[in-house]
């Protein structure tokens, strides 16, 4: 079984950078595709980017390109998503999740709240 | 604006059904068989109900089915328990540069 868990909140004032960590248990990290979502308060889902396995490369949503970074590290089995140049929209929970072969996502983490506030 | 058109909020009493839709277009819904439906309770990470359209994750009630016909997917939830009360997202592929697109959810209240 899949475990994801995620680093503590984060509190940041705008422009700074954020850099949240997903830690993978019960399989390796090279074995799965990971991403992530996040979720304004009160607000829906929003997918960020991911690795896609079928082209071996990560994959950013337009709106973030630029912006955001997500990086692996294999030898713990950690994943990490960095967002810089951060402004009050960017508060929201950061899921990280596992991507099965048809774009679901089948394992979340549990969340970690970022909050942007001068 | 979310690339999935849910309703805001559906509701139903228990043992009754309830249907929640799903609609995009034909770069997304209608185009592939990758649909998945979430349930996300307050507070709580989203949880995987249903995939590629239909099939139910081991563990998820046969209570939760999923379709689909054109470019609407449709999530029906049988023999309502006060448990379901939740937000439901969807989910595709979708074929344009965003590659995953979501619903903006669906709030189910048990009456």
């Amino acid at each position: 079984q899949v475990q994801l868990v995620q680093s503590g909140a984060e509190v940041k004032k705008p422009g700074a950078s954020v850099k949240v960590s997903c830690k993978v248990s019960g399989y390796t990290l090279t074995e799965l595709s990971m991403h992530w979502v996040r979720q304004a308060p009160g607000k829906g889902l929003e997918w960020m980017g991911g690795f896609d396995p079928e082209d071996g490369e990560t994959i950013y949503a337009q709106k973030f390109q630029g912006r955001v970074t997500m990086t692996e590290d294999t030898s713990t089995d950690t994943a990490y998503m960095e967002l810089s140049s951060l402004r009050s929209e960017d508060t929201a929970v950061y899921y990280c999740a596992t991507i099965g072969h048809s774009w679901f996502f089948d394992y979340w983490g549990q969340g970690t709240l970022v909050t942007v506030s001068s | 604006q979310s690339a999935l058109t849910q309703p805001a909020s559906v509701s139903g009493s228990p043992g009754q059904s309830i249907t929640i839709s799903c609609t995009g277009t034909s770069s997304d819904v209608g185009g592939y068989n990758y649909v998945s439906w979430y349930q996300q309770h307050p507070g709580k990470a989203p949880k995987l109900m249903i995939y590629e359209v239909s099939n139910r994750p081991s563990g998820v009630s046969n209570r939760f089915s999923g379709s689909k016909s054109g470019n609407t997917a449709s999530l029906t939830i049988s023999g309502l328990q006060a448990e379901d009360e939740a937000d439901y997202y969807c989910s595709s592929y979708t074929s344009s540069s965003r590659y995953v697109v979501f619903g903006g959810g669906t709030k189910l209240t048990v009456l």
